[in-house]
């Protein structure tokens, strides 16, 4: 089967780093994306990549390993703002979708 | 337009009517998608429009949820005969082929609350 695995809810303070992690199986892979979204809007896109290695956006970045079905979300210098979900999907045929992680930032 | 826009944001139904909801894509985006989100529960994948045609409506729950695209543009979700555990958030998103990575690109969402 198809499955896209993330934790549920994470808690990191104001101005550390947290690691968002993903594993998936699937039965194809085009790339993997990852999605913030706040409460009461919709996804946001935020990173994708196809080929293994570390993307880097800012104080965001995203890593993947294509022989290992990983990734991770890394987030640096957190602000109160990323106070988020964070959606993990792998692009086979369609989009999968993981249930995403809820982020607690704490001051 | 700009993004994705939907209408409407909200709409508040009695049990056994029907509703349509409207999703309005970016322009020149050939891919469109409809979800549906549960409060606090991730993306439930629903149909996919490449143009006008759905190749694949696996994820629609029921028949009484249709979906059409017209014109390669406006599509709308139809639910017929609404029941409460239909509430929940319906999200569309396109995404256009060019460059490959394929990106969706969602719509603020229409809250659907079945009483």
């Amino acid at each position: 089967g198809q499955n896209i695995d993330q934790p549920t809810e994470m808690t990191a303070t104001e101005g550390a780093i947290v690691q968002i992690n993903c594993t998936y199986q699937t039965s194809g892979f085009n790339g993997l994306f990852w999605y913030q979204q706040h409460a009461g809007e919709a996804p946001t896109f935020l990173s994708y990549n196809v080929l293994d290695g570390l993307e880097e956006k800012g104080r965001f970045s995203s890593f993947l390993s294509r022989s290992k079905g990983y990734s991770y979300l890394l987030l640096k210098e957190l602000q109160m703002k990323d106070s988020a979900s964070y959606l993990c999907a792998v692009k086979s045929l369609q989009l999968i979708w993981g249930a995403g992680t809820k982020l607690i930032i704490k001051p | 337009g700009a993004g994705v826009s939907q209408s409407p944001s909200n709409k508040v139904t009695e049990k056994g009517k029907d509703v349509e909801l409207r999703c309005d894509p970016i322009s020149g985006h050939t891919a469109l998608y409809w979800y549906r989100q549960s409060l606090g529960q991730g993306l439930e994948f629903l149909i996919y429009f490449q143009g006008n045609s759905a190749p694949d409506k696996s994820g629609l729950p029921s028949d009484r949820f249709s979906a059409e695209r017209t014109g390669g543009s406006v599509s709308t979700l139809t639910i017929q005969r609404t029941q409460q555990e239909d509430s929940a958030v319906y999200l569309c998103a396109s995404s256009s082929r060019t460059g490959g990575t394929d990106t969706q690109y969602f719509g603020p969402g229409t809250r659907l609350t079945v009483l």
